[in-house]
């Protein structure tokens, strides 16, 4: 069954330090993988996806992921971390011929001033 | 993009009563989910709400519990029935566009007291 696992349940940063939040996928089929953000009070808003080509991929807000199918992960990274990037990052996944989303728990990122 | 707009986002609600959520998208989309998220989780897939023909619901929910409605391309309709406490939640309603790019509405916040 198509699962994404996101082994932390909270990730405390520095300001202006690098952001890595991990998340790994179980193999059956080509997998198409996403980072979602959650606001407080606020719905989830698209980060970035993996389809195909180029692992390494870049999104929103200096955001970029790499995925890496040796190892079936697909890390979330920003090179700076801000204070306006504390929120909730779900990590998901679609597998071809299967339409819906399957979501990680979700990560708590905190970035301490 | 697909902009979703649910209605309400946010409300009361005393146990034994129920609450219908409406979703309305921008432009006519073939694949609507409809998402939960219990307090501090991740989101779970309830059902996918297929036009013209009845939900499609994932192990664990069942239309007379959540009964949905997809009367088109652009609207659906969330159900929760008889309500508990348990079914305090956000519910989200969700697009799939070109089977890669999924988009949110912000979500309803249900609290059954």
């Amino acid at each position: 069954a198509q699962s994404v696992a996101q082994p932390e349940d909270q990730v405390n940063v520095a300001e202006g330090n690098p952001l890595t939040v991990k998340c790994t996928y179980s193999v059956s089929g080509n997998p198409y993988l996403f980072w979602y953000v959650q606001y407080p009070n606020r719905g989830l808003q698209f980060l970035l996806k993996y389809i195909t080509g180029d692992n390494l991929v870049k999104g929103s807000y200096g955001f970029e992921a790499e995925f890496n199918k040796s190892q079936t992960s697909f890390h979330l990274k920003k090179p700076s971390a801000l204070v306006s990037d504390s929120a909730l990052y779900f990590c998901a996944v679609i597998y071809y011929g299967n339409n819906r989303l399957a979501f990680g728990k979700g990560n708590q990122v905190v970035v301490i001033p | 993009s697909a902009v979703i707009s649910q209605k309400p986002s946010r409300d009361i609600c005393q146990r034994g009563t129920s609450l219908t959520i409406q979703c309305q998208v921008d432009s006519q989309v073939t694949m609507m989910f409809w998402y939960r998220q219990q307090p501090g989780q991740s989101l779970t897939l309830i059902a996918t709400a297929n036009q013209g023909s009845e939900a499609t619901y994932e192990s664990g929910f069942v239309i007379d519990k959540f009964p949905i409605s997809r009367p088109n391309l652009t609207f659906s309709t969330l159900t929760v029935s008889n309500m508990s406490p348990e079914d305090s939640s956000i519910y989200l309603c969700s697009v799939l566009l070109g089977n890669t790019e999924a988009f949110f509405g912000q979500g309803t916040r249900l609290t059954v007291v």
